[in-house]
């Protein structure tokens, strides 16, 4: 089994709806993160929490909020979609930061119509 | 504040010839770690290699090797006798301690999309 699963894989959902994307990790790892992905743009960071009582914003967290309802689970949500969130959605897991390679999800591709 | 620069946007190649993709990183941190991520037509994210800022040896994999060179600040990569299933977009990150100010996140650069032709 992978170590970091994402459900749903893909999404489509239109302007205005909550959405919310689930992320789970066998690894144990205490550090979690959530990116995102566009096209020319790279991975950047929008949410990732230390532990369960440590979450902190990274550097494009508008429009966003997360939950870690556990050391293995960590929830990215969308209150109200627009379409310029449009993206490919990572999580990943680490142990320290750092020095530490981060595991990453699988992806989920969201279309937001 | 850390930076990565990948300069290359797109790289096309036939193959079995080599190829180097370029990183340029900037970061006031003495001690920092050098990342190279793959990311396949399929989507996933492939960690490739891991390097510290005192450990400027270059490193060789089969046919992938890596050159860390500080005084330049860059950490290129290059795949020699390139395949079709070398085809991807390859990301460079930064990232710096736990307990500096980037609180040991990785800076991504925004990759270089590799496509090796037949």
């Amino acid at each position: 089994d992978a170590d970091v699963t994402q459900t749903p894989r893909n999404r489509i959902t239109k302007t205005g709806k909550r959405i919310m994307l689930e992320c789970s990790q066998t690894k144990g790892h205490d550090r979690m993160y959530w990116y995102r992905q566009d096209p020319g743009l790279g991975l950047r960071l929008i949410y990732y929490s230390f532990d369960v009582k440590d979450i902190n914003k990274g550097e494009i967290s508008d429009g966003y909020s997360v939950s870690r309802q556990a050391q293995a689970k960590f929830s990215l949500s969308l209150e109200s979609a627009i379409p310029n969130q449009t993206a490919l959605y990572f999580c990943a897991t680490s142990d320290v930061g750092g020095r530490d390679e981060q595991y990453f999800g699988p992806g989920t591709r969201l279309t937001v119509t | 504040a850390q930076k990565v620069t990948q300069a290359q946007t797109e790289i096309s190649v036939v193959e079995k010839e080599d190829v180097t993709l370029d990183c340029v990183y900037e970061t006031r941190d003495t001690t920092y770690y050098l990342f190279w991520y793959k990311q396949p037509p399929s989507g996933e994210l492939v960690f490739l290699i891991r390097r510290n800022s005192f450990d400027e040896q270059n490193e060789i994999s089969g046919r992938y090797s890596w050159n860390f060179q500080k005084s330049t600040s860059s950490f290129n990569f290059t795949i020699t006798a390139s395949q079709v299933v070398d085809s991807a977009v390859y990301f460079c990150a930064l990232s710096g301690t736990p307990y500096g100010g980037s609180q040991g996140n990785l800076i991504f650069g925004k990759g270089t999309k590799l496509s090796v032709k037949p």
